[in-house]
């Protein structure tokens, strides 16, 4: 059963700083990962998608890694704004053609302080 | 291009009362429909999905049920909620044969609290 960790729950940090969010699964057999932002009482906005094939994914200021034989990624935010206060959550795809089966990590709730 | 939207967007509803919650997609034909719960502090949980009208799968026993009776209409239901139906409900939809290579994009969620 794939069950996906993100640590930490909350993280607080000033302005301008670099920070890392963690995430791991138990099963390797997984097709995609994505990281989603989501504001409070909001939903889902898709960040990055990496395929299972490939290494790392960037988009502005967010990077994000896979390493598919550990069960990690990472997600990268370089010089942190107030404005990316939210919560951030990882999704897997699993392995399964006949529907889009995602498990959704509990999140990580970041605060930015200006 | 295409939107989702959900509603309401806050609901608050004593236990044992029924519930209708409604999705809609706006811009494209045949989506893949789906429902995720988001219990506090807890992941999403993929609830059900659709590939068509009429056609539903059910990931969770549970106290829902889900209903498609347009192409882009995505209806939750209940008879009787209970307290463990509060949380944050999200819709979703992607486009394509419904495998795990679609892009799920997500409505504005409804938040439903069972008292």
């Amino acid at each position: 059963k794939q069950e996906v960790t993100q640590i930490p729950a909350a993280l607080s940090v000033p302005e301008g700083e670099n920070l890392v969010l963690n995430c791991s699964f138990t099963d390797s057999a997984i097709y995609n990962l994505q990281w989603f932002r989501q504001d409070p009482g909001k939903g889902l906005t898709s960040l990055l998608l990496i395929q299972s094939s490939q290494r790392e994914q960037t988009s502005g200021r967010l990077n994000a890694s896979l390493d598919k034989s550990s069960g990690r990624s990472t997600l990268y935010i370089a010089a942190s704004q107030p404005g990316d206060s939210a919560t951030y959550l990882c999704a897997v795809s699993l392995k399964n053609y006949n529907n889009n089966d995602m498990r959704f990590g509990a999140g990580t709730r970041l605060t930015v302080k200006p | 291009s295409q939107t989702i939207h959900q509603w309401p967007a806050t609901l608050v509803q004593p236990v044992g009362s029924p519930l209708s919650l409604e999705c809609t997609v706006e811009g494209t034909s045949n989506p893949n429909l789906y429902w995720y719960r988001q219990a506090a502090g807890r992941g999403l949980q993929l609830l059900f999905y659709s590939v068509g009208i009429g056609q539903i799968s059910s990931e969770v026993p549970q106290n829902l049920s889900a209903s498609r009776p347009q192409d882009r209409q995505f209806i939750l239901s209940s008879k009787k909620l209970l307290l463990s139906d509060s949380g944050f409900y999200l819709c979703a939809w992607s486009v394509g044969s419904g495998g795990a290579r679609e892009t799920q994009y997500f409505g504005p969620g409804t938040r439903l609290l069972v008292l």
